[in-house]
């Protein structure tokens, strides 16, 4: 079957732009996750969603950083105002339900590049 | 803070030869451990979940153990090919908690 799908898989922005990630998860997943990797360190947490809320978002760095999952299926993370430092690839997850051993299935990343 | 490392940050290994790497993570609050691969341009596949001290899991060439006590998991990967080339992330599961705490990786590279 399908797996997790993200567009763009690259995006190039100026510094001050706004963009918006997209993640389509794996169908009838309930569990959502965004995490970033920077050069040279691993994937770090974001948020992540169960259905439709944010049950927790205490990975995001400041509140440039948003996301949303209106319908509890695709999400999309927002970054305003992105500077340099936002550089990275951007994974998005997908698990059948929170909890348990939580394997997640990833997505092939969106890498992201402000100049 | 929770600390995940792995070590070597890379390794290039020739062709048949069979390598291992670390992972180290916290003793406590331990409830399981991811290991993934990582092909460049690919999406991250899932390994192993390990969950009990003293775990042993097999996937074709490639093994992975588990110390909960001490605090660590090794991957091993016998007589290596050109396709095992990726970075391989470990990620540690705190009890209650659903993010996945990650080490910055192992670049392996098989040289043919």
């Amino acid at each position: 079957g399908a797996g997790v799908s993200q567009t763009p898989s690259n995006k190039v922005t100026e510094k001050g732009k706004y963009v918006e990630l997209r993640c389509d998860p794996i169908s009838g997943h309930t569990a959502l996750y965004w995490y970033r990797q920077s050069l040279g360190q691993g994937p770090e947490f974001l948020i992540y969603f169960q259905g439709t809320g944010a049950a927790d978002d205490s990975g995001l760095p400041n509140d440039r950083f948003f996301a949303v999952r209106p319908e509890g299926s695709v999400s999309t993370l927002k970054i305003q105002r992105t500077e340099r430092g936002d550089s990275a690839v951007y994974l998005c997850a997908s698990s059948f339900l929170a909890g348990g051993y939580n394997e997640q299935f990833f997505g092939p990343g969106t890498r992201l590049t402000v100049l | 803070i929770l600390n995940v490392e792995q070590s070597p940050q890379s390794l290039h290994v020739q062709e048949g030869d069979s390598t291992n790497f670390t992972c180290s993570f916290p003793s406590s609050n331990f409830y399981a451990l991811h290991w993934y691969r990582w092909e460049t341009a690919k999406s991250p596949e899932a390994l192993f979940v390990m969950t009990l001290n003293g775990d042993e899991k097999k996937k074709g060439r490639i093994s992975a153990t588990l110390n909960t006590k001490e605090g660590y998991s090794y991957l091993y990967i016998k007589g290596s090919q050109p396709e095992d080339s990726a970075t391989y992330l470990c990620a540690f599961l705190i009890q209650g908690a659903q993010k996945l705490v990650f080490g910055q990786g192992t670049r392996l590279t098989i040289n043919p």
